[in-house]
């Protein structure tokens, strides 16, 4: 069974930084797709950036140069490090697999003094 | 950017009934493999989103047979043959062919 489990969110104030986490199991980790996806609260969903290898990494206008994914393929895991966070980028942010396949259970990032 | 425009936005349904949800894409969705990448999702009250269909019609596994999917160019359309109560929550279709992937706004289905 796939399972996708987020962690790191929280409370953090404009212009902080903020690292989510993403540990996956159930599937081939290494090689495949793998998306962040966020939802403000009482909105709709919005892709994030998708990443398969170092080499293609794929980010909306609105986090590029601010947002970095990463991943460990050791350890079944991606990652979202969020700079330079602003009042609009909060929202549950969800992992998923390679076309939306499965989702995690989300993680809240509220951006605020 | 490709825009997804989904209609209605809300949607009243008697139990039993059926129920069809479209999405318009402000361009094609073909990939240059021919496939069409476009995918719906469930989003149930208080849980994370669920994928049900994807290259247009292709049901994931568990999804029942009363839903499906179709396409008219640039017109995609999800149906529910007859609306069941855990089918209440929200209903976006994405696009995955051109980056960056693009979501509809979403359609709220209700029970009248």
């Amino acid at each position: 069974e796939v399972q996708l489990v987020e962690s790191g969110g929280g409370l953090v104030q404009p212009g902080g930084s903020l690292r989510l986490s993403c540990a996956a199991s159930g599937f081939t980790f290494s090689g495949s797709w793998m998306h962040w996806v966020r939802q403000t609260p009482g909105k709709g969903l919005e892709w994030v950036a998708t990443m398969k290898e170092e080499s293609e990494r794929y980010y909306v206008d609105s986090v590029r140069g601010r947002f970095t994914i990463s991943r460990d393929n050791a350890k079944n895991s991606l990652y979202l490090q969020m700079d330079s966070l602003r009042a609009e980028d909060t929202a549950v942010y969800y992992c998923a697999t390679e076309a939306g396949l499965s989702w995690g259970q989300g993680a809240l990032v509220t951006v605020s003094s | 950017d490709v825009v997804m425009t989904q209609s209605p936005l809300s949607l009243p349904v008697t139990l039993g009934q059926p129920a069809s949800i479209s999405c318009r894409s402000s361009q094609s969705l073909v990939y240059s493999d021919g496939n069409t990448y476009l995918s719906w999702f469930q989003q149930r009250p208080g849980q994370s989103p669920r994928r049900l269909l994807y290259k247009i019609s292709n049901r994931d596994s568990g999804v029942p047979d009363r839903f499906s999917g179709s396409a008219s160019g640039t017109d995609f359309t999800l149906k529910i043959s007859r609306v069941e109560a855990e089918d209440v929550g929200f209903y976006y279709c994405m696009q995955h062919t051109h980056w960056p992937h693009t979501f509809g706004q979403g359609t709220e289905l209700e029970i009248k």
